[in-house]
């Protein structure tokens, strides 16, 4: 099993419909993370966490909101999905006892918005 | 400027030779640069980190830094067609974990 997982790790909407992609980890990590991937602009970073009471803004944040229930979770909604939201998202974590700064992928979302 | 730039278009290069990308970064006081390839669809996944200026390897690759400059390089030797993939360089420009990625450079590794 992955150590990072992503759900759903497809889906089509519609705009202006909510999504929410769902981020858990079982490797121990305090520090979580949300990035866009999109062709021809590299990976964005949208939020991030580093514990359950610490939430932050990344570079892209407008149109996204994020949610830490649990160490071990870290979701990202789409209030109202918009056509250029379409991408490939990535949950991330980092952390641990010999915390190197590595950031571990999850296996990622890819959205599409109509 | 954007803060980490991965400027060169695709590479291609013969199986069995050199494969050599380059990245430069905006913030001179960095410390810690990664780099990660990452298959067509897939998730990015950590190839080496560097912290100090120099040459680190591992395997068939070698990171270069040179923080007096703000480039660090990817050595690929022996290229196999295993390779093939896009090649992103991140640096840890804002602190705490919180990396900056450049574009990425797809390598082609022609049997």
């Amino acid at each position: 099993d992955a150590d990072v997982t992503q759900t759903p790790r497809n889906r089509i909407t519609k705009t202006g419909k909510r999504i929410m992609l769902e981020c858990s980890q079982t490797k121990g990590h305090d520090r979580m993370y949300w990035y866009r991937q999109d062709p021809g602009l590299g990976l964005r970073l949208i939020y991030y966490s580093f514990d359950v009471k610490d939430i932050n803004k990344g570079e892209i944040s407008d149109g996204y909101s994020v949610s830490r229930q649990a160490q071990a979770k870290f979701s990202l909604s789409l209030e109202s999905a918009i056509p250029n939201q379409t991408a490939l998202y990535f949950c991330a974590t980092s952390g641990g006892h010999l915390n190197t700064g590595e950031l571990f992928f999850g296996e990622g979302s890819r959205l599409t918005v109509l | 400027q954007k803060e980490v730039e991965q400027n060169s278009g695709p590479l291609s290069v013969p199986e069995g030779a050199i494969a050599s990308l380059n990245c430069t970064y905006s913030d001179r006081g960095s410390q810690s640069f990664f780099w990660y390839r990452q298959y067509s669809g897939k998730s990015p996944e950590l190839i080496m980190f560097i912290y100090s200026n120099g040459d680190k390897e591992d395997g068939r690759f070698t990171a270069q830094l040179n923080k007096a400059s703000q480039y660090v390089s990817l050595l690929i030797r022996d290229s196999q067609p295993s390779d093939s993939a896009t090649y992103l360089c991140a640096v840890n420009i804002y602190g705490n974990n919180r990396l900056a990625f450049g574009k990425g450079n797809q390598v082609v590794v022609i049997p």
